[in-house]
């Protein structure tokens, strides 16, 4: 078990560009979720997979943010035409839906820089 | 999910407990209290949940008063690697809604 994995853990990006960031849960999770973190607050929820299904958005996951996870194992989050605004650290977590009371596990994390 | 309210700041002083409070005077029956802490610039540590029973486990105890409306996190040693930012959630939906949070600093 080697937990939950984010990559890049670094991106600076200019406004107006796409970027993606890739998680990879914890083997056999079948749950995924992402959240948002900005300086000083706590994370905020954006979206959660069950297997390949997405379940519950955010209404803080505008149009430009979209999510995936097709065949129920690691997910991608890409945000298009990124703004100073989607600066921020972007989590993601795993757990599974049947063992325990669904405690969540986090990955380190990816901070996005737009310039 | 119910609110939580927890103190923005605490400190302690290394070895000595630690004892973060949370306030969930609206929690449902189906609710647990989590504790999640997170250190800078990491991603946040699952550290303890319960119901109704205190629980205990090799991080920290978590006590539930009866009626369920607060909880206490007790870190029985604090060391300096637990200066962190402390949450704590009254959950009943799958994701978690973290507040701010009690920023917690062991002082030596």
């Amino acid at each position: 078990d080697t937990g939950v994995s984010q990559d890049p853990r670094h991106k600076i990006t200019k406004r107006g560009q796409n970027v993606t960031f890739r998680c990879d849960p914890i083997s056999e999770h079948n749950r995924l979720y992402w959240y948002r973190q900005t300086l000083g607050q706590g994370p905020e929820f954006l979206t959660y997979f069950q297997n390949e299904a997405q379940l519950e958005k955010s209404r803080l996951l505008s149009d430009r943010f979209s999510a995936e996870r097709p065949k129920g194992s690691f997910s991608t989050l890409e945000i298009q035409r990124t703004e100073q605004g989607d600066s921020a650290m972007y989590l993601c977590a795993s757990s599974h839906r049947d063992r325990g009371q669904g405690e969540q596990f986090f990955g380190p994390g990816t901070r996005l820089t737009v310039l | 999910d119910a609110k939580t309210t927890q103190p923005p700041s605490m400190d302690c002083a290394e070895g000595r407990a630690a004892n973060l409070p949370c306030n969930h005077s609206t929690i449902s029956g189906n609710e647990y209290v989590y504790w999640y802490r997170q250190i800078h610039s990491q991603g946040p540590q699952y550290i303890i949940h319960g119901l109704k029973n205190n629980e205990t486990n090799e991080m920290a105890s978590l006590i539930i008063t009866e009626d369920r409306k607060s909880s206490t996190l007790i870190l029985p040693h604090a060391t300096l690697r637990d200066t962190a930012v402390y949450y704590c959630i009254a959950r009943g939906t799958p994701d978690m809604r973290f507040g701010a949070g009690t920023r917690l600093t062991v002082k030596p």
